[in-house]
């Protein structure tokens, strides 16, 4: 079943601006992540936060988590034309009966 | 380290056939999942395997199965397959231990294509 919902499904920003998704969720989680996949190849992980936490960042990421909306997002500052992918959120709703849950994912255009 | 491998990268098979996917995990890796990913559906999961044994399954038919090997490779079994069977396969490996999913490898994906 699909738990994350990106929004929007498509971006396309300028080389250098700032890019924002966001991700609802609907059950209780464990940890939200978020990875990457470029082209059709496999998914590479970005960031994990966990319930507990409300902001992580990783260099150009900065992540947030509101459980009390269950949504999540996710910002890239000074985009990069390498930064063109698509980003799933995924989460782990705990138990691990499902495993990760992924959204259907944004996918984000940097124009150089 | 290196990274985790999925053999073959590329499939084409016909409808009734069957196929076996081959994953790799990163060494010290226990746990090793499978998802398929269609356009359609997007990524979905397909099971978990902890120390050859499956503890995690989702809503896919018995069609599909697995296993998971002494050495933690796994490979994911599909027979009598369906057009719609055709999509990316996916496989991610953990240190597993936790029990809960935290960061995955994803490998770089088995593209099946069923005639």
């Amino acid at each position: 079943s699909q738990q994350g919902e990106e929004d929007p499904q498509a971006l396309s920003i300028q080389e250098g601006e700032n890019a924002t998704m966001n991700c609802s969720y609907k059950t209780s989680i464990n940890n939200l992540q978020w990875y990457r996949q470029n082209s059709g190849r496999g998914l590479v992980h970005l960031i994990l936060i966990r319930s507990n936490e409300r902001e992580k960042h990783s260099g150009r990421l900065r992540v947030t988590l509101d459980t009390s909306k269950k949504s999540s997002s996710l910002l890239i500052t000074a985009s990069r034309a390498a930064d063109t992918a698509s980003y799933f959120c995924a989460t782990d709703e705990g138990g691990g009966a499902d495993g990760l849950t992924f959204g259907k994912g944004t996918h984000l255009i940097i124009q150089p | 380290k290196a990274g985790v491998t999925q053999t073959p990268r590329y499939l084409i098979k016909t409808r009734g056939q069957q196929v076996t996917l081959s994953c790799s995990p990163i060494s010290g890796h226990r746990s090793v999942s499978w998802y398929q990913q269609t356009p359609g559906q997007g990524l979905q999961f397909l099971f978990e395997y902890f120390s050859e044994t499956q503890r995690n399954k989702g809503n896919f038919p018995g069609r599909f199965s697995g296993r998971q090997f002494s050495n933690s490779r796994s490979e994911m079994n599909v027979s009598t397959l369906e057009l719609g069977d055709s999509a990316l396969y996916l496989c991610a490996s953990s240190l597993g231990i936790s029990g809960s999913y935290e960061t995955q490898y994803f490998g770089p994906g088995t593209r099946l294509l069923v005639l």
